[in-house]
């Protein structure tokens, strides 16, 4: 089955920790987001990566860490900078959005929870 | 950069009632207009997307139409089941240019059975 996993589906953090949220594809798309989804407030870009190496802030980069090391993973850490982490994380990729192939294929999410 | 506005922010409707969602964007380069349907614990999937050169799209229950002039787009679903109860999202992209789309703020529709 082709798809993107993500993994924990919940994660726990403690105060000060940081923790790192899984996103793997294997559909063979060259770019690959994270959004972070809060009630009423819809999606919002944490980061973005065209290809592999390279990686893009987005609208609220504070507090997040990526890299893109393989084509097919996109892990992202949230550090204990990141105040008020407590959000779905949602991963994304899409074949290649400047060759007008740029619908984004969505993960199942992970809850991240501070205890 | 673009702004895209979503409405209602939540909508109710008997089943087989039609429903209809509306997004207005603000950047005219914009023409790609995909359309996510997100159910509870879950990730948006896809349902119908839309592109400038085309002012309809149909797919069984649902439609979307697109107005280029006033840079509106709506999705419209009929004949509602409650299955459809989930959250849609509408975005706006500028095909070929900007890798990120701009979603709207998302809209919860309930089907009362």
């Amino acid at each position: 089955d082709g798809g993107i996993t993500q993994s924990p589906k919940y994660l726990f953090r403690k105060e000060g920790q940081n923790v790192t949220l899984s996103c793997e594809q294997n559909l063979n798309h060259d770019a690959m987001y994270w959004y972070r989804q809060d009630p009423g407030q819809g999606l919002r870009l944490i980061y973005y990566s065209q290809i592999v190496n390279d990686f893009q802030k987005g609208d609220i980069a504070e507090g997040y860490s990526v890299s893109r090391e393989k084509k097919e993973s996109f892990p992202l850490t949230v550090t204990s900078a990141q105040k008020n982490p407590t959000a779905f994380y949602l991963c994304a990729s899409s074949i290649d959005p400047s060759r007008y192939q740029e619908t984004q294929y969505f993960g199942p999410g992970t809850r991240l929870l501070v205890l | 950069g673009e702004n895209v506005e979503q409405h209602p922010s939540t909508l109710s409707v008997q089943e087989g009632d039609s429903a209809v969602i509306k997004c207005t964007y603000s950047d005219s380069a914009s023409n790609y207009f995909p359309w996510y349907k997100q159910e509870l614990g879950k990730g948006p999937q896809l349902i119908i997307d839309i592109r400038s050169n085309v002012g309809e799209k149909k797919d069984q229950r649902i439609a979307v139409t697109l107005n280029k002039t006033a840079k509106h787009f709506s999705l419209h679903i009929t004949e509602t089941q409650p299955e459809d109860s989930a959250v849609y999202f509408c975005a706006a992209k500028e095909s070929g240019g900007s890798y990120i789309p701009t979603f709207g703020r998302g809209t919860s529709l309930i089907v009362h059975p």
